[in-house]
């Protein structure tokens, strides 16, 4: 079973730039969540999506943040504009409906804003 | 906020047991026990997870205390590839219930 992809890798961008990162989760999984990751901190959920609707966005920046997630599939989080304290890595994650709801991670996106 | 409490970190001999705590003493009745680790560079990866009732699977085991309070985390023989930071969760085991994630415990696995 291919696990949750995410790109790009590594990503480097100045402040007040934009950018994206794309999510694809586990075949047949309907809940996708985006963290954010500081160093030396655990994962703090940014956005939880149920299919394409959101079940929880409460600790997304939406002043300057956005995530979507069409056809209730692949999905992607945008920052714009990026300030320096973005510089963070990005998980996505997945989990299914049935009993076994365990979440399943990707490698995440490291992003560095200078 | 994240509802548990553990160590910041750990050592652990290599081929010895590592025993990681736990301690959430207002963990819910409908409340299950969730641990994951997180290797360096990589995602959070799922452990283990338990309600109650002692659990033991490839990678792990799970004690849980009688007033379920508090657990341990057992990795009976660590190895050097065993060096994370372990993540002890508490969530109601739902569809599409979100993990809350803390600080964790940084096991460090010495040869």
């Amino acid at each position: 079973e291919a696990g949750v992809a995410q790109s790009p890798r590594y990503k480097i961008i100045e402040k007040r730039q934009s950018v994206a990162f794309w999510c694809n989760p586990i075949s047949g999984h309907a809940t996708l969540y985006w963290y954010q990751q500081i160093l030396g901190q655990g994962p703090k959920l940014l956005i939880q999506f149920q299919n394409n609707g959101v079940v929880d966005d409460s600790q997304l920046p939406k002043d300057r943040f956005s995530a979507e997630r069409l056809k209730g599939v692949d999905s992607t989080l945008k920052i714009q504009p990026a300030k320096l304290e973005d510089s963070a890595v990005y998980l996505c994650a997945s989990s299914s409906t049935g009993p076994n709801t365990e979440a399943f991670f990707g490698q995440g996106t490291r992003l560095t804003v200078v | 906020d994240a509802k548990t409490t553990q160590p910041p970190s750990m050592d652990c001999a290599e081929g010895r047991a590592a025993n990681l705590p736990c301690n959430h003493s207002t963990i819910s009745g409908n409340e299950y026990v969730y641990w994951y680790r997180q290797i360096h560079s990589q995602g959070p990866q799922y452990i283990i997870h338990g309600l109650k009732n002692n659990e033991t699977n490839e990678m792990a085991s799970l004690i849980i205390t009688e007033d379920r309070k508090s657990s341990t985390l057992i990795l009976p023989h660590a190895t050097l590839r065993d060096t994370a930071v372990y993540y002890c969760i508490v969530r109601v085991r739902e569809y599409g219930n979100k993990l809350v994630f803390g600080a964790g415990t940084i096991l460090r696995v010495k040869s």
